[in-house]
């Protein structure tokens, strides 16, 4: 069983901080998500990644398979990042879907002013 | 091109009363994807269901809790005689594909449950 774990809980940050978000998990993966929900509201996906690096706008994940972590950066952060960022494993197929996904439990951000 | 639509958004029953919360895909999508959030907990895989067939319910309990999805229509995730346990956010999110092959899902707003 896939365990992930995710690193701060909580942040608290200034405006125009760098953010960075820390996602372990103990099995091999076929992708790593990084997902957005703010607080009451809905689900948006940020990020879905094998290898390497991804970058949207002020947002860039990486991840070491080899290591098994994955990292979500926040460049000059800002209060409308504020929300909880969650990461998820997909586990390598067996003919299922990729939306099997073990989640960590988020990390709760608050950019202030 | 409207998102995954879930309804109703916030949703109270009684206890013993039945749930069905809503999920309509987006345009297109053939697959969609159930998943609670306890309180104070993360996300967890609940159902994967394509057009008229459940393809994983590994992480549905077992009993009081069935999904669907028709041919036409939401699909449906339906709770029996709730507990105040069953209390929690529940998520769809639908693709075009199952693949993982940078096939993007979407999530809806979820419905929130809350059984008195």
């Amino acid at each position: 069983k896939n365990e992930v774990e995710q690193s701060p809980q909580n942040l608290t940050a200034q405006e125009g901080e760098f953010i960075t978000i820390n996602c372990s998990y103990s099995v091999g993966i076929s992708a790593l998500h990084w997902l957005q929900q703010h607080p009451g509201g809905g689900i948006v996906s940020l990020f879905m990644l094998s290898s390497g690096k991804k970058k949207h706008g002020r947002l860039i994940a990486t991840i070491n398979i080899q290591e098994k972590h994955s990292s979500l950066h926040i460049t000059a952060s800002h209060p409308r990042d504020s929300a909880v960022y969650i990461c998820a494993a997909e586990e390598v197929k067996s003919g299922g879907s990729n939306y099997k996904l073990t989640f960590g439990k988020g990390t709760l951000l608050t950019v202030n002013p | 091109n409207a998102g995954v639509m879930q309804n109703p958004r916030h949703l109270v029953r009684r206890r013993g009363q039945e749930a069905r919360l809503r999920c309509s895909p987006m345009k297109g999508h053939s697959h969609v994807y159930w998943y609670r959030q306890l309180p104070e907990e993360g996300l967890k895989f609940m159902v994967y269901l394509q057009k008229e067939n459940i393809i994983d319910e590994s992480g549905m309990p077992k009993e009081r809790f069935s999904a669907e999805f028709p041919k036409e229509g939401p699909s449906i995730l339906r709770i029996q005689q709730v507990v105040r346990g069953d209390s929690a956010a529940y998520f769809c999110a639908s693709s075009l594909t199952p693949g993982s092959d940078g096939t993007e899902a979407f999530f809806g707003q979820g419905t929130r449950l809350t059984v008195v």
